[in-house]
């Protein structure tokens, strides 16, 4: 069974400073897919970024980067120079292969982040 | 880029009543389509994946006579919840997958479903 896990029910971070948001998974599949999406006050899910499992490099996109240890399995999300924007509940989510349902994107519990001025 | 929206954003209906939510994608072919429940302060969770012209495939624990779900076009799927309870209300997000892009996920901005 695949199992994503976020530890941190919420996170607090000063304006500019930097944040890590911690997720944890568990899958037998050796092909996957990792996401980490934002969701703030108004419900939307927006994507952030995507990490596939056999890609070398971390992915990055803006102030966004994923920190990938596979031996690990851990998919942590880093967000620099935070901003007032940022907080929002964030989700780490995977997509797995055939064996937990290739479709299925299933999330973590999320982390709270408040990002204070 | 891909769009998906979903009606009404807001519902609020009297308990024993169906109500329906459509979910559509404004700029692209969903071929899959995915319908979440997220209750206040917790995660996503699939109900059900749906593919278009198909029985939807539903979560281990979700009544499938209670959570109707039709695919009937590539940009159009709909939800109903049936002789509604307090107890489903809810925040219902659905997304969707499909060309050009079949590897993405995008998701509607939700809707609030309130039974009294």
């Amino acid at each position: 069974a695949q199992k994503i896990t976020q530890t941190q029910p919420g996170m607090f971070v000063q304006e500019k400073e930097a944040v890590t948001l911690d997720c944890t998974y568990d899958t037998s599949d050796p092909s996957y897919g990792l996401f980490w999406y934002k969701q703030p006050s108004s419900g939307e899910m927006i994507f952030l970024i995507y990490q596939g499992s056999y890609d070398q490099q971390n992915a990055t996109e803006g102030r966004y980067s994923l920190n990938f240890q596979k031996a690990r399995k851990s998919a942590n999300l880093v967000i620099s120079a935070s901003q007032l924007g940022d907080s929002a509940m964030y989700f780490c989510a995977m997509r797995g292969g055939f064996s937990g349902g290739y479709n299925k994107l299933i999330f973590g519990a999320g982390t709270r982040l408040a990002v204070h001025p | 880029g891909a769009v998906v929206s979903q009606h009404p954003s807001r519902v609020i209906c009297k308990s024993g009543t169906s109500v329906k939510i459509e979910c559509r994608s404004l700029d692209f072919q969903a071929t899959t389509m995915f319908w979440y429940r997220q209750f206040p302060k917790q995660s996503l969770m699939l109900m059900a994946t749906s593919n278009e012209g198909s029985k939807a495939t539903y979560e281990q624990g979700v009544e499938k006579d209670k959570f109707l779900i039709n695919h009937a076009s590539l940009t159009l799927s709909t939800l109903t919840v049936t002789s509604a309870h307090p107890e489903d209300s809810s925040f219902y997000i659905c997304s969707a997958r499909g060309s050009p892009s079949p590897g993405e996920q995008y998701f509607g901005p939700g809707t609030r479903l309130t039974v009294t």
